[in-house]
């Protein structure tokens, strides 16, 4: 099984600020096949980036994904209140399907 | 429209039994897996597991901590899949998300979740 360690588990930034965000795997995940979804209180987690790199329909171009192999990073050019949520990365390389642990974005 | 409506949830006792069932509509249910995904009060999000398609063999795979105990199958006919629970414990407790899965055979990113559904195992 694939383990997935996002860090860090709470990033506290302001509204305009850039965001960065770590999926490390504990192998390779096949054919980049990570996801990256954002969760509100209450509501179903949101696709927002897969295969490591592409963003899902509808999905605005401040939201970016990146890395290959084992280390996977989520960033968010310039923060909007909006943005602030639970975010977790996904590979779908290999069952079974792993989720990391969350980071939760807090606004500062 | 996709939509996956969630249903069956509720309270039940350790070490019984509870079956979900996940109604889709807006797509061409037969053509693609479907999966389960769950999430504990205030905790992260658990791969459940996931049913191919009648394509693919309509075999299933499960995460380590429910093999053995839940059993996903899929009615084509009415667009149904299901989620049966066996031999529950109280860490099942979590809301449980139906999820639309690959068009193949393979794992996929998750494009669409239902509303998840509720079950509380509890004496």
């Amino acid at each position: 099984e694939i383990v997935l360690t996002q860090s860090p588990a709470t990033l506290s930034l302001s509204p305009g600020e850039r965001a960065t965000l770590s999926c490390g795997a504990s192998q390779s995940v096949s054919s980049s096949y990570l996801a990256w979804y954002q969760q509100k209180p209450g509501l179903a987690p949101r696709l927002l980036i897969y295969d490591a790199s592409s963003r899902a329909t509808g999905i605005p171009d401040r939201f970016s994904g990146s890395g290959s192999g084992t280390d996977f990073t989520l960033t968010i050019s310039r923060l909007e209140p909006e943005d602030f949520a639970v975010y977790y990365c996904q590979q779908y390389g290999s069952s079974p399907y792993t989720f990391g642990q969350g980071t939760k974005l807090e606004i500062k | 429209e996709v939509q996956l409506v969630e249903s069956g949830g509720g309270l039940v006792q350790p070490g019984r039994s509870l079956r979900l069932s996940c109604t889709a509509s807006g797509f061409t249910f037969g053509d693609y897996a479907m999966s389960w995904v769950r999430q504990a009060p205030g905790k992260g999000l658990e791969w459940v597991g996931f049913i191919r398609s009648k394509a693919y063999g309509g075999t299933t795979e499960y995460a380590a901590s429910v093999k053995g105990r839940f059993t996903i199958s899929r009615d084509d006919s009415k667009s149904i899949a299901y989620l049966q629970m066996n031999s529950l414990k109280t860490e099942d407790t979590a809301v449980y998300y139906c999820t639309r899965g690959s068009y193949y055979g393979s794992g996929s990113p998750v494009d669409y979740w239902g509303q998840g559904t509720l079950v509380t195992v509890s004496s």
